[in-house]
């Protein structure tokens, strides 16, 4: 079965511009989870997404976005980069949403550089 | 929201050493997760703990839950190379957002 892929793998950007990012769950995945992690934050939430619903949000400004597709494909969007969101964003699927803890399989991350 | 403190942040070791992070937390929590992430890769799900007390034993890596639920541990025997990455704790804030520890990375020494 094949994992969680993300495109791109690798981005340079820079101030002002937006950017969109890509991941693919796994087969049968149906909840798509987003992290931003850098070195001085560490690993954060951004948002998660099951059945093509926000379900979950972090504690991130509004020019991060993303959305679900029905085929559960996930995209999360930045507007107007900043510095500071330079950083690995990792995406994570799981088989569904519960209350309860699903295990999630993370992608390899998009590398994101912002000049 | 939740919080979980992690420590050590570093931890470098002689193979063959033993090696143990800690995650606490002010509040009772319902369960807590463990993951490995590699140098250049993406965190990888190790375990689940889920009631007080619990003890789980992967190999060489033996994970408990506190008797109050508010800390956790992961111990590694005589660590490997192959051990190398930094280890994150993470707990559940509902649904599947995860608020994961700051992480304790681990360097093994030949």
């Amino acid at each position: 079965k094949a994992g969680v892929t993300q495109t791109p793998r690798y981005l340079i950007k820079t101030r002002g511009q937006q950017v969109t990012l890509s991941c693919s769950p796994i087969s049968g995945h149906r909840s798509v989870s987003w992290y931003q992690q850098t070195p001085g934050q560490g690993l954060q939430f951004l948002f998660e997404y099951f059945s093509e619903t926000q379900r979950n949000k972090g504690n991130f400004p509004g020019r991060f976005s993303g959305r679900q597709f029905s085929n559960s494909r996930s995209e999360m969007n930045v507007s107007t980069l900043e510095l500071g969101d330079s950083a690995l964003y990792l995406c994570a699927s799981s088989l569904s949403w519960t209350s309860s803890y699903n295990e999630q399989f993370f992608g390899p991350g998009t590398r994101l550089t912002v000049l | 929201g939740q919080q979980v403190m992690q420590i050590p942040q570093y931890q470098h070791v002689q193979e063959g050493e033993d090696f143990t992070t800690y995650c606490n937390s002010s509040t009772t929590l319902s369960n807590i997760q463990w993951y490995k992430q590699r140098p250049g890769g993406h965190p990888v799900f190790l375990i689940q703990l889920v009631k007080s007390g619990e003890v789980k034993k992967q190999k060489r890596l033996t994970f408990q839950f506190g008797e109050a639920k508010k800390n956790s541990s992961l111990h590694i025997t005589a660590t490997q190379t192959t051990d190398v990455g930094t280890y994150f704790c993470s707990i559940t804030g509902g649904g599947n957002k995860l608020t994961f520890g700051t992480g304790t990375q681990l360097k093994v020494e030949l």
